[in-house]
């Protein structure tokens, strides 16, 4: 069995450098999930998808940012001509279709890429 | 809007002692999730329990337990006899009951626990 994956772990990049990040989820989870955690906060929703269907962006989510869930499987997350603002932790989270409509089950979170901006 | 709150940035105990974790939260919906996730030096946040409004039932599972209580909204995590592999950042979040939506988390508590 294995969890949320996230590659890379980790990555450093020069100001104005375009950087991808992927996620893999578990594999039967429909839902998946972006978050950002910066030093000393809690994670920050970006956005998350219901298989290839982006359903809702958060307003963190600059036009620098584009997430895309192309088969409903993996998704990847790409950051458009980085700021040193966008250094922070960058964490995946994946969770199975809730049963009936008020259901609500857990996420798991991958180990996250951590991303540096020089 | 939707707000957690956890008061506590750090606290540090001597292993053994028990220790409570306090999370207080707002929000407009009569229906809501509540969910404690630890997040240790590993980085990886484990997911430790999930509430729903309806259930205001105190939870205990070995050493951990939680109060929920509506009246004061507060979700707090109490960890009896305090272990060094307790050592972590634990955090409080709060989402909505319709399927799945993303969660609102608190900044997070620093847990030391000292041989």
């Amino acid at each position: 069995d294995t969890g949320v994956s996230q590659d890379p772990r980790h990555k450093i990049t020069k100001r104005g450098q375009n950087v991808t990040f992927r996620c893999d989820p578990i594999s039967e989870h429909n839902r998946l999930y972006w978050y950002r955690q910066t030093l000393g906060q809690g994670p920050e929703f970006l956005t998350y998808f219901q298989n290839e269907a982006q359903l809702e962006k958060s307003r963190l989510l600059s036009d620098r940012f584009s997430a895309e869930r192309p088969k409903g499987s993996f998704s990847t997350l790409e950051i458009q001509r980085t700021e040193q603002g966008d250094s922070a932790m960058y964490l995946c989270a994946s969770s199975s279709k809730p049963i009936g409509t008020s259901g609500h089950n857990e996420q798991f979170f991958g180990p996250g890429t951590r991303l540096t901006v020089l | 809007a939707q707000k957690v709150t956890q008061a506590q940035t750090e606290i540090s105990v001597v292993e053994k002692e028990d220790v409570t974790l306090d999370c207080v939260y707002e929000t407009r919906d009569t229906t809501y999730y509540l969910f404690w996730y630890k997040q240790p030096p590993s980085g990886e946040l484990v997911f430790l329990i999930r509430r729903n409004s309806f259930d205001e039932q105190n939870e205990i599972s070995g050493r951990y337990s939680w109060n929920f209580q509506k009246s004061t909204s507060s979700f707090n995590f109490t960890i009896t006899a305090s272990q060094v592999v307790d050592s972590a950042v634990y955090f409080c979040a709060l989402s909505e009951a319709l399927g799945n939506t993303p969660l609102v988390f608190g900044k997070g508590t620093r847990l030391s626990v000292i041989a």
